[in-house]
């Protein structure tokens, strides 16, 4: 069942915040978050995973509510290097990822 | 840059033809997945290979298939192509060990199918 990701577009001035969320209607193990823009490949931000634990590779912070099956991204002080369409995935098992429709962010000067 | 390849960048096939796409996945890593992104959607799961054995696959029909070689490169094959099959094909290379590890995809091949 694929992740439903809201809002399905933002646009931000720089320096303003957003929060992008991803919610399943399926027990959630570990949430993936990944940027891609436009005509590159999807670059990891980080993962989520049941009991709190974080693994990323950017400034970039996220929650994941196991309860209700959500996870939501965090993007403070946005610059214009941040726009991009932004994917979360669940993993079914051993990294195969079921990828949301995704979210697209512009940031303006 | 992730260290994953895949070749060729843009490939322009006719409909029922069979076409080959390769990827090169990064050091250290020996698993590589298959994803199809079609234009404005996020990314869907077409198979997964490990030590040279599928290893789970998505929704999509048996003329879909790969192969990985001992250096873990990977290769999709597509035969019978249908205009539907138009999209993004990413390969992402990950360490199977465990889950909850994050995958490096290459680039991408976009496949239009006339």
């Amino acid at each position: 069942q694929q992740p439903v990701q809201s809002p399905q577009a933002v646009i931000l001035r720089e320096g303003e915040d957003a929060v992008i969320n991803c919610s399943s209607s399926k027990a959630l193990y570990s949430v993936h978050w990944y940027r891609q823009k436009h005509g590159e490949a999807p670059v990891f931000l980080m993962i989520l995973l049941k009991g709190g634990e974080q693994k990323g590779h950017e400034k970039i912070s996220a929650s994941f509510n196991e309860k209700k099956q959500q996870s939501s991204l965090y993007l403070t002080a946005s610059q214009l290097s941040y726009s991009g369409t932004y994917f979360c995935g669940t993993e079914i098992q051993g990294g195969k990822l079921i990828f949301g429709q995704g979210t697209e962010l512009s940031v303006k000067p | 840059e992730t260290g994953v390849t895949q070749s060729p960048t843009h490939l322009i096939k006719t409909r029922g033809q069979q076409v080959t796409l390769r990827c090169s996945s990064q050091s250290g890593h020996n698993t590589v997945s298959w994803y199809q992104q079609a234009l404005g959607q996020g990314p869907q799961f077409i198979f997964q290979y490990y030590r040279e054995e599928e290893n789970g696959r998505g929704n999509f029909p048996p003329r879909f298939s790969g192969l990985q070689f001992p250096n873990y490169s990977s290769e999709l094959n597509v035969n019978a192509l249908e205009l539907d099959d138009s999209a993004l094909y990413l390969c992402a290379s990950s360490w199977f060990s465990r889950s909850n590890t994050e995958a490096f995809f290459g680039q991408g091949t976009r496949l239009t199918v006339v």
